[in-house]
């Protein structure tokens, strides 16, 4: 079946800082791949996608590039901001399985 | 831009009462989704309905639950007799093609 693996957190950084968030993923068929950002005391708000290998998804400040080769899908932003604080999500769909499969999520603080 | 919306945003019920939870999904999408958050843990999917039916479910999803589309902009969740361990967050999320899904803001759900 399909499975998200995402780095464990919590994550604290100062403002300005760099930050990545591994995922990694186990697939049937051809998947599609999400981030999503749960901000405090809100919902999941769709941040990036991508659907095919080598395609980059980017919002925000924010980026991920579908390697299929390592099969990971890993966050990056170059310059945090404290109203980045969130919880986010790496999450698939594949052929035949809509279903959205998450990761644990990876709380990040930001702190100025 | 258009929303997915739940009502209501919190709900507080006792043990073994019917809880229904409301989503109005965005208004062109076809596919309707439900997913559960228990605190601390992954989000996991619950169910999917499309034309007017579940397309798929997971184990979750047991007698209990129920969907429905009463009308044409509602989807909702039913939980019969609700049981402690059904407290959680409850994301409704809707998507025009069997891709990208969009997230409502979420109703969390307390039993006691």
């Amino acid at each position: 079946g399909n499975s998200v693996t995402q780095m464990e957190g919590p994550v604290t950084l100062s403002e300005e800082a760099f930050l990545t968030i591994n995922c990694t993923y186990t697939a049937t068929g051809y998947p599609s791949l999400f981030w999503y950002v749960q901000y405090p005391g809100e919902g999941l708000q769709l941040l990036l996608k991508a659907t095919k290998a080598d395609d980059k998804g980017s919002n925000k400040g924010f980026e991920a590039t579908y390697r299929k080769e390592t099969t990971s899908f890993h966050l990056e932003k170059g310059s945090v901001q404290v109203s980045d604080s969130a919880v986010y999500f790496c999450a698939l769909t594949s052929t035949n399985d809509y279903k959205l499969s998450f990761g644990a999520g990876t709380t990040v603080t930001v702190r100025a | 831009e258009p929303e997915v919306t739940q009502t209501p945003s919190h709900q507080v019920t006792q043990m073994g009462q019917e809880v229904i939870l409301r989503c109005v999904p965005i208004s062109n999408h076809l596919y309707f989704y439900w997913y559960r958050q228990i605190l601390g843990q992954k989000v996991e999917f619950l169910v999917s309905f499309y034309n007017n039916e579940i397309s798929e479910k997971s184990e979750i999803f047991d007698d209990q639950f129920s969907v429905e589309r009463p009308d044409g902009s509602n989807f909702t969740l039913k939980i019969r007799s609700t049981k402690l361990e059904d407290s959680a967050m409850y994301f409704c999320a809707s998507s025009e093609y069997q891709e990208t899904q969009y997230f409502g803001p979420g109703t969390r759900l307390l039993v006691l």
